[in-house]
């Protein structure tokens, strides 16, 4: 079973502090993903990397910074926390070239920046 | 660009069939999902069609896509307590992209 794991599942920071989201996925998939999930506006993309040292702009950046130094790991940055980007976040992983391209869950981590 | 919408909420009784409709605007659309999110928890695949395909089922789960119309529906028979969850219509293949496009997610609500 492909296993996607966040590394809180509840945070809470203070405006302008710099905030570290990890994700780890043991599948070996190339693609990761980072969503901020709000209610009554269903997933909206942040960042997604398609290969180590690779990252491309969603449809939300502004605010927030990538990193994928390793192909397990996907790091969702906010450098400067604001109580507009309290949400949840949830990343995912998918693989390249099999055909459909479904995306595999972490639980989520629930952020409130106060 | 590609557009999903779904239905905010949807509320039936125990034992009844759920119904939970989606439109797609991109006709271009190589696959189609239903993803699961209970309370607290990631999203979930539970069952996805190609594009190719008009029907699909899975046990309680029906999944029939209209490709004329771009419809698709997820049929729920017997739906107990433990479906209530918020259920994600999503598409993706569209110019190629491997992003699947998600639509904001119906919340079904199952009471006795």
């Amino acid at each position: 079973d492909v296993k996607v794991t966040q590394s809180s599942r509840y945070l809470v920071k203070r405006t302008g502090e710099k905030v570290f989201l990890e994700c780890v996925q043991d599948m070996d998939h190339e693609n990761m993903f980072w969503y901020r999930q709000d209610p009554g506006l269903g997933l909206r993309l942040i960042y997604f990397s398609y290969d180590v040292k690779m990252k491309e702009k969603g449809d939300i950046p502004e605010g927030y910074s990538v990193s994928r130094e390793k192909k397990e790991r996907f790091s969702l940055i906010l450098e400067s926390a604001s109580t507009n980007q309290t949400s949840m976040y949830l990343c995912a992983s998918s693989t390249a070239g099999t055909g459909t391209d479904t995306q595999y869950f972490g639980p989520g981590t629930r952020l409130t920046v106060l | 660009g590609e557009d999903v919408e779904q239905s905010l909420f949807l509320s039936v009784r125990e034992g009844d069939s759920s119904v939970i409709n989606c439109t797609y605007t991109d006709s271009s659309s190589t696959y189609l999902y239903w993803y699961k999110q209970e309370p607290g928890a990631g999203l979930q695949l539970l069952t996805y069609i190609f594009s190719n395909m008009d029907m699909k089922q899975d046990q309680r789960l029906t999944v029939l896509l209209n490709k004329k119309d771009k419809h698709l529906s997820l049929r729920i028979a017997d739906t107990q307590t433990g479906d209530s969850a918020i259920y994600f219509c999503a598409e993706s293949g569209t110019g190629g992209s491997y992003i699947p496009t998600f639509g904001r997610g119906t919340s079904l609500i199952v009471h006795p």
